[in-house]
C-alpha cells in the first residue's frame, strides 16, 4: 500500500501569510495527487486534482505542485475562509486509494 | 449539476450489518469514465476510502476492509449501495459517496453531505 505523510500536521498562521502543506508517497505516484479542503461538519471540497491543476471554481490562490513522491499545496495569501483541515490523496496504485493525515490550519 | 446524497440508518448494533444508499443525479454511472465511491471519517480523525464502482461494473475496495464490504449499483435507479457487514463500535463514522470522473483522474469532485453512523449496543 502507498501510504501518504502530510507536514506539518498542524499549522497556525495569519491572514494574509503564504502557507505551504506538504505530501509525502512512501512509493512514487507519477502526478495522480489530489487535494481537499474540509471545514468542520462539511464534506471535503477538491481543490486540485493531477498534482498541479485547479480545480473549476478554486480560487487561484491556491496551487499545488509537485510529482514522484513529493507534492505541496500552497496558499500564496491566506483569506479567513481557507481556515480549515486539507487531504492529500493518491490515485496512482489502489486499492487502497489512499488519504493522508491531514493539515489542520488554524488562526494564529 | 450533479449531487449526491446517503441514507441509511443513523445507529447500528454490533454485529449487524449496514446498508447505505448513495442517491444521484445530473449524472448516469452508465456513461463511460464515472466511478462513484465511499469514504468514511471517524469523528476527529482522517478520511479512510472504502471502495469505488466504476460505469463498467468493475468494483475496487479496501483491502483492509474487502472481507466485509460489498458495493453495487441500480443505474435504472440511480443509486448506488454499500453494504457492510458485523459493524463495530470502531466503524462508528460519517459515511460519504462522491462522483469520481476519468476527467478529474478519478478524483472526487462532488460529495454528498454525509451520514453519520453510530454502531453501538
Amino acid at each position: 500500500d502507498i501510504q501518504l505523510t502530510q507536514s506539518p500536521s498542524f499549522l497556525s498562521a495569519s491572514v494574509g501569510d503564504r502557507v505551504t502543506i506538504t505530501c509525502r508517497a512512501s512509493q512514487g505516484i507519477s502526478s495522480y495527487l489530489a487535494w481537499y479542503q474540509q471545514k468542520p461538519g462539511k464534506a471535503p471540497k477538491l481543490l486540485i486534482y493531477a498534482a498541479s491543476t485547479l480545480q473549476s471554481g478554486v480560487p487561484s490562490r491556491f496551487s499545488g505542485s509537485g510529482s514522484g513522491t513529493e507534492f505541496t499545496l500552497t496558499i500564496s495569501s491566506l483569506q479567513p475562509e481557507d481556515f480549515a483541515t486539507y487531504y492529500c490523496q493518491q490515485l496512482n496504485s489502489y486499492p487502497p486509494l489512499t488519504f493522508g493525515g491531514g493539515t489542520k490550519v488554524e488562526i494564529k | 449539476q450533479i449531487t449526491l446524497k446517503e441514507s441509511g440508518p443513523t445507529l447500528v448494533k454490533p454485529t449487524q450489518t449496514l446498508t447505505l444508499t448513495c442517491t444521484f443525479s445530473g449524472f448516469s454511472l452508465s456513461t463511460s469514465g464515472v466511478g462513484v465511491g465511499w469514504i468514511r471519517q471517524p469523528p476527529g480523525k482522517a478520511l479512510e476510502w472504502l471502495a469505488l464502482i466504476y460505469w463498467n461494473d468493475d468494483k475496487r475496495y479496501s483491502p483492509s476492509l474487502k472481507s466485509r464490504l460489498t458495493i453495487t449499483k441500480d443505474t435504472s435507479k440511480n443509486q448506488v449501495v454499500l453494504t457492510m457487514t458485523n459493524m463495530d463500535p470502531v466503524d462508528t463514522a460519517t459515511y460519504y459517496c462522491a462522483h469520481s470522473p476519468y476527467t478529474l483522474a478519478f478524483a472526487f469532485d462532488i460529495w454528498g453531505q454525509g451520514t453519520m453512523v453510530t454502531v453501538s449496543s
